[in-house]
């Protein structure tokens, strides 16, 4: 059962502009939700976390949004640079019993 | 500070040996964490160990696959008679404790294929 969905599996966005990055998850007892960035050959990279209790984090160029009602978060960054060109995971978790995502593969056009 | 390591970071085996792969997590975290990942998936769960037991080893998909972590620090895990479908990237990642909203850690994954 896919607990966590990224239903877009690439985006494509140029230098400069905003990159939206969407998840969404049906377990509501998840209360810590992440985002992981993932180059080739490299394991996932922490990126920006939120806790259940918030609505937005913020952290530099990169945030997340949570929608708790409609069980759905969001990256936002802005803005996007060639090097943000990766693989981006979406997490949830519920006691550090962690759910992923399929990944959404972003391309920052230069 | 040292980030969590994998070793080897790529294997290549014959279907029916049997494998080890090995974690080193982040010094002073408690929590150790397998996944595995296929391609154009994201990590699935295998297995957690909170210091030198597994409290949770539902992912593990069969009972060739094994993990132990005898010290409470660096882990193994053992695949027996390996099969094709085994092939994936193995994911380790600690994080200080599993209990609360605790960020998890990954190493940088061993690459596993069985011929």
């Amino acid at each position: 059962d896919q607990q966590v969905k990224q239903n877009s599996p690439s985006l494509s966005v140029q230098e400069g502009r905003i990159s939206i990055l969407n998840c969404d998850y049906t377990n509501s007892m998840f209360d810590y939700f992440l985002w992981y960035k993932k180059y080739p050959a490299e394991g996932p990279t922490f990126l920006i976390s939120i806790s259940s209790i918030k609505d937005k984090n913020e952290d530099g160029r990169f945030t997340v949004f949570l929608n708790k009602s409609a069980k759905h978060l969001s990256l936002h960054i802005v803005p996007s640079q060639p090097g943000d060109s990766a693989v981006y995971f979406c997490a949830a978790s519920y006691n550090n019993d962690m759910r992923f995502g399929a990944g959404t593969r972003l391309t920052v056009k230069p | 500070g040292a980030g969590v390591s994998q070793t080897p970071s790529n294997k290549v085996t014959e279907k029916g040996k049997y494998v080890e792969l090995r974690c080193d997590p982040i010094s002073g975290h408690t929590a150790l964490y397998w996944y595995r990942q296929s391609l154009g998936q994201g990590p699935e769960f295998l297995i957690y160990f909170q210091g030198t037991g597994a409290a949770d080893d539902s992912g593990l998909p069969n009972d060739r696959f094994f993990a132990v972590r005898p010290e409470g620090s660096v882990s193994t895990l053992k695949i027996q008679r390996t099969e094709r479908g085994d092939s994936a990237v193995y994911l380790c990642a600690s994080s200080l404790s599993r209990t609360g909203q605790e960020t998890q850690y990954f190493g940088p994954g061993t690459r596993l294929l069985v011929l």
